[in-house]
């Protein structure tokens, strides 16, 4: 997976509660991504960020937050948790400059009750 | 109408079939196509990335990009139960920009 660990890799909550979760890379990329997958739906980019500190919305960013104090991490946090917000995260990295490439890490499968 | 448009399936082959798949666009400013295949359980993995139009071949893959018809396709020759899997289009306009994708075709190859 290139280098990409995300955690937890699995997550039950509930309603209402605080989640974040972890994108980690080793690849010293500049670019990183948060999507969601849902069936029916496909891959739809939540948020995505360009460098350190540097964060900007995908299609579907409400109810989530992002942020990125250093290269190697990418934090998506839900506030306040919701069942609509049930799904597999995926984080995917690319390369600066040149490549329209992204290599995704395993996923992290969130269950809100 | 949603940008990128891609059969769901499911597709179902005999083992050795040659596989066709296809995604047709809307936005005549994608100029970066890549094909990447979903393993049940796992993250989307690169499977093949082409600039603009025109074709281009990796051992029994071939993607093909007609831009005049907003239309892309990836061919896989001799299939195996081993491409059983879900293989997403995915387009962007330049650079880093965020990909689009489509929803996935579901392959299911039969020995």
């Amino acid at each position: 997976d290139a280098g990409i660990t995300q955690s937890p890799r699995h997550k039950v909550t509930e309603t209402g509660t605080p989640v974040t979760l972890r994108c980690h890379q080793t690849e010293n990329h500049r670019y990183m991504y948060w999507y969601r997958q849902d069936p029916g739906h496909g891959l739809r980019l939540i948020h995505y960020s360009y460098g350190v500190k540097d964060t900007d919305k995908g299609e579907v960013s409400d109810g989530y937050s992002v942020s990125r104090s250093k290269t190697e991490d990418f934090l998506l946090t839900l506030e306040s948790a919701t069942s609509s917000q049930t799904s597999v995260y995926f984080c995917a990295i690319s390369e600066s400059d040149s490549q329209e490439t992204q290599y995704f890490g395993p996923g992290t499968r969130l269950l809100v009750l | 109408q949603k940008e990128v448009e891609q059969d769901p399936g499911p597709l179902s082959v005999p083992e050795g079939a040659i596989v066709s798949l296809n995604c047709t666009y809307s936005n005549s400013a994608f100029q970066y196509f890549m094909w990447y295949r979903q393993y049940s359980r796992k993250g989307p993995e690169l499977l093949m990335y082409t600039y603009s139009s025109g074709n281009k071949e990796d051992g029994r893959f071939t993607a093909q990009v007609d831009k005049s018809s907003k239309y892309i396709s990836l061919f896989i020759r001799d299939s195996q139960p081993s491409d059983s899997a879900t293989y997403l289009c995915a387009m962007s306009f330049s650079g880093n920009t965020p990909l689009v994708f489509g929803k996935g075709t579901r392959l299911s190859v039969i020995a």
